[in-house]
């Protein structure tokens, strides 16, 4: 399988605090994308970082992407409780097709 | 950005019925869009990719006669579960690639939740 992994699989955070998510995947990309799901909900695109790209900063959101690690880590910066939900990393390696990572549940408290 | 939406957003069925789930892009055009399915708390796994005016291309390990795709006009894609069973109970994503996008972002519909009772 091409899934790529996510780590940690579950992360708890006071409000105000950083989170950050890292994403490992295992075959070479066009780019790497970021999404957001609230529960039972669909996904949110967060922001795209491609291949020749090492970071990419969007709000409170920054990105970062080794190629020669085959990782990427989302870090959101001053975290809000708004901020609870799962976020997934997709790798774009062919044709547009996506391989999601296994996910990270945030959980932000007041 | 783009919108893509589905419909029904929630649907419960009786085992051995089968079940239309309609994906529309709303401003854009799609040649492609992509059908996943998703378990709870579990990642999205890609069941097909449905092309306009031609055969879906189903993933390894998806039965493409049960899970049957009409990709009919640029901005309407479905997916049709026939004779659906316990085990397909699951939320169904779609998502379309805007081609006149700067980015490859693909842009996801809200989702469609199918219990089989």
């Amino acid at each position: 399988s091409q899934q790529g992994e996510e780590d940690p699989q579950a992360l708890s955070i006071q409000e105000g605090e950083n989170a950050t998510m890292n994403c490992s995947y295992k075959t070479s990309i066009n780019n790497l994308q970021w999404y957001r799901q609230n529960s039972g909900r669909g996904l949110v695109h967060l922001i795209l970082i491609r291949s020749n790209e090492r970071e990419k900063h969007s709000g409170r959101l920054r990105v970062t992407l080794d190629t020669s690690k085959k990782s990427s880590s989302l870090l959101i910066t001053a975290s809000r409780a708004a901020d609870t939900a799962s976020y997934f990393c997709a790798t774009d390696h062919t044709a547009s097709k996506l391989t999601f990572g296994t996910g990270t549940r945030l959980q932000v408290t007041l | 950005g783009a919108v893509v939406s589905q419909h029904p957003s929630r649907v419960i069925c009786k085992s051995g019925t089968s079940v239309k789930i309609e994906c529309r892009s709303l401003d854009f055009q799609a040649t492609t869009m992509f059908w996943y399915r998703q378990f709870p708390k579990q990642s999205l796994m890609l069941m097909a990719t449905s092309n306009e005016g031609s055969k879906a291309t189903y993933e390894q390990g998806v039965e493409k006669d049960k899970f049957l795709i009409n990709h009919a006009s640029l901005t309407l894609s479905t997916l049709t579960v026939t004779s659906a069973h316990p085990e397909d109970s699951s939320f169904y994503i779609c998502s379309a690639r805007d081609p006149g996008g700067l980015t490859d972002t693909q842009y996801f519909g809200p989702g469609t939740r199918l219990t089989v009772l």
